[in-house]
């Protein structure tokens, strides 16, 4: 059975902080992906990142930078210099990848993310 | 480009009444799947819908249904509602069964069963 944990129940911040967002995830699968997602007061899921398990490589946009390490299990997303925008619930996500028989999405709990002025 | 349009946005119903929630796939997507995503928690899957069958299913009973129409649209049923059923219900598209890279989610319908 598939997993992801994020500890992180809440996090709070002063704008312009640096923060990380942990991300634990288990599955017996080889080829795997991996997402983040944030969820504003909206409730719309605004995706963010995928990588697939054969990809380690880290990856920056703009003031965002995830860090996976498949030694670990672990995707971290890391937002620099924060913004009150924001401000959201984050969700990290693992999906398998099936030949045919469809696919879904395993969500963590998700981390609420304050950023302060 | 519409992304994927959920309705209603809102819903009170009563415990022990059904429910019909409805999904319309973004623009050139033909997988729909749906989400059940209690208060304070993440997103549980539901199930998936490609070319008008249900493809995969979560744990929920089988009082939770669903359909995927020739447009690709999609609805789901909820009978016999507990009131552990409030929820916000995620509809989510995507291009093809096995397509892991291009959900859009809806703004879901928040579900209030009293």
């Amino acid at each position: 059975a598939q997993k992801v944990t994020q500890a992180q129940t809440e996090i709070s911040v002063v704008e312009k902080e640096d923060v990380t967002l942990d991300c634990v995830y288990e599955t017996r699968d080889t080829t795997y992906y991996l997402f983040w997602y944030k969820q504003p007061p909206s409730g719309e899921l605004v995706f963010l990142i995928r990588r697939n398990s054969f990809d380690e490589q880290n990856e920056i946009s703009g003031r965002y930078s995830w860090n996976f390490q498949k030694s670990t299990s672990s995707f971290n997303f890391t937002i620099t210099a924060s913004q009150v925008v924001d401000s959201a619930v984050y969700f990290c996500a693992l999906s398998e990848a099936r030949e045919t028989s469809g696919s879904r999405l395993t969500f963590g709990e998700g981390t609420q993310l304050t950023v302060n002025p | 480009d519409a992304g994927v349009t959920q309705s209603p946005t809102h819903l009170i119903k009563t415990r022990g009444q059904q429910v019909t929630l409805r999904c319309s796939p973004k623009s050139g997507h033909d997988t729909v799947s749906w989400y059940q995503q209690a208060l304070g928690q993440g997103p549980q899957f539901i199930f998936q819908y490609y070319e008008e069958e249900e493809r995969q299913r979560g744990n929920f009973p089988d009082r939770f249904s669903g359909h995927q129409f020739p447009n690709y649209s999609s609805e789901l049923n909820v009978n016999a509602l507990l009131l552990g059923d409030s929820a916000l219900y995620l509809c989510a598209s995507s291009l093809g069964v096995r397509e892991v890279r291009g959900y859009t989610f809806g703004s879901g319908t928040r579900l209030t069963v009293v």
